[in-house]
């Protein structure tokens, strides 16, 4: 299967600062990616999803601007959590998926960012 | 090194008729399991959460089992509809976060 990254895998910050999670395909051009998040004991939320050239299309509860998800490329997205507080902090897990007869609409999941805003 | 597989990958069914979805893994340590369901180019729907402590988890006409001892889990769907129609992904969470999930179940539900 293809493989994706996500950095970093841990992250401890501040209250008030912004963090920047990366997402890469490493193997493959994507045209559809997608943002989970998982709170404790909760199971994974879908956050956000974009698709190639579009804006990404949020969730119902997800702030857009509190989110900012920035699809560069085919094979590099960015969510860049801003002025996080401490409710933000969760496990953020992104995916790459394209539609190919192959591979039928098969997603592929990086390993996860823990954040923990103090 | 924990896998995940999921029987059959592929179910026709006609609507009406209850089924059950099957997904097994390799390690036993595990901290959850979660049942998903995708739909052509959406991202995972959340469906079902048990926590390793737990043996089942219901959701309207949806019940999944989860036996850790034998690497076990089952996803009932009572009654199905044709909007029951997707695919249907198991996955594990280890302590250390690590998520794996199954390849999949695609669900056809004949009208």
């Amino acid at each position: 299967g293809a493989v994706v990254s996500q950095h970093p895998s841990r992250v401890i910050c501040k209250s008030g600062t912004s963090v920047k999670i990366e997402c890469r395909s490493l193997d493959f051009q994507a045209t559809t990616m997608f943002w989970y998040r998982q709170f404790p004991k909760q199971s994974l939320m879908l956050m956000a999803t974009s698709n190639e050239g579009s804006k990404a299309t949020y969730e119902q509860g997800v702030e857009k601007d509190k989110f900012l998800i920035n699809h560069a490329s085919l094979t590099l997205s960015t969510l860049t959590v801003t002025s996080a507080h401490p409710e933000d902090s969760s496990f953020y897990i992104c995916s790459y998926a394209y539609n190919r007869a192959s591979f039928y609409n098969e997603q592929f999941f990086g390993p996860g960012t823990r954040l923990t805003v103090l | 090194k924990q896998e995940v597989t999921q029987i059959p990958a592929a179910l026709s069914v006609p609507e009406g008729e209850n089924l059950v979805l099957n997904c097994s893994f390799t390690d036993s340590a595990i901290y959850n399991l979660q049942w998903f369901r995708q739909d052509p180019g959406k991202g995972l729907t959340s469906l079902l959460l048990i926590q390793s402590s737990q043996r089942e988890q219901t959701s309207g006409r949806l019940n999944a089992s989860l036996d850790k001892s034998s690497g076990r889990s089952t996803l009932y769907i009572a009654a199905s509809q044709p909007g029951d129609s997707a695919t249907y992904l198991c996955a594990v969470q280890e302590r250390d976060d690590k998520i794996i999930f199954g390849k999949g179940t695609r669900l056809h539900i004949l009208p």
